[in-house]
């Protein structure tokens, strides 16, 4: 079966622009999980929805940081306006339900200079 | 919330040899701790995982251990080989939330 879909693979802004990145999870998957994984740590949860509704969005910077999943199956996640410290990879996961494996997609790698 | 830590950050053993590498966690409500292995830029994949129902878990060369009490958990890779070279995470998902806390990362190197 296809894996988890990421794009674009890597992107080079300057601070205070916009990005948005784009996940496609495993077909049939109801719970798609984006992480922000900064350069020598783990993955960090920013957000979890279930279909198309938001199960936790505690650790995401609302100030600048939003996703949408709006049909329950694509997602995007965007960040306006970026910071230096936004530079990291933001890694989206799928699972089949709430509580499952979760697969990762290759992710995509963000410089903000 | 949950806090997971991971040791050692670098791990390097001659092929053949085994490693192992533990973490510990801070919720005693966790109950799924899965381990993922990342290559340097690819994404993480899930090599094994063990819920809080069973204390042991092997598939082929890799097992992974889980003391509730002691509330760590440990990854233990026999017989390695040079393609077990990799960034290994552990994780653990707290009952009732499904988002992951992972560990810093080991950075496994397998000697020739």
């Amino acid at each position: 079966e296809a894996g988890v879909a990421q794009s674009p693979r890597y992107k080079i802004i300057e601070k205070r622009q916009s990005v948005a990145f784009w996940c496609n999870p495993i077909s049939g998957h109801a719970t798609l999980y984006w992480y922000q994984q900064i350069l020598g740590q783990g993955p960090k949860l920013l957000i979890q929805f279930q279909n198309n509704g938001v199960v936790d969005d505690s650790q995401l910077p609302k100030d600048r940081f939003s996703a949408e999943r709006l049909k329950g199956v694509d997602s995007t996640l965007k960040i306006q306006p970026a910071k230096l410290e936004d530079s990291a990879v933001y890694l989206c996961a799928s699972s089949l339900d709430r509580g499952h494996i979760q697969y990762f997609g290759a992710g995509t790698r963000l410089s903000v200079l | 919330g949950e806090n997971v830590e991971q040791h050692p950050s670098t791990l390097s053993v001659q092929e053949g040899d085994s490693a192992v590498i533990k973490c510990t966690y801070s919720d005693s409500a966790s109950n799924y701790f899965p381990w993922y292995k990342q290559e340097l830029g690819k994404r993480p994949q899930l090599i094994i995982d063990i819920r809080s129902n069973v204390g042991e878990k092997k598939d082929q060369r890799i097992a992974v251990t889980l003391n509730k009490t002691a509330k760590h958990f440990s990854l233990h890779i026999t017989e390695t080989q040079p393609e077990d070279s990799a960034v290994y995470f552990c994780a653990a998902m707290r009952g009732g939330a499904d988002g992951l806390t992972f560990g810093k990362g080991t950075h496994l190197i397998i000697q020739p």
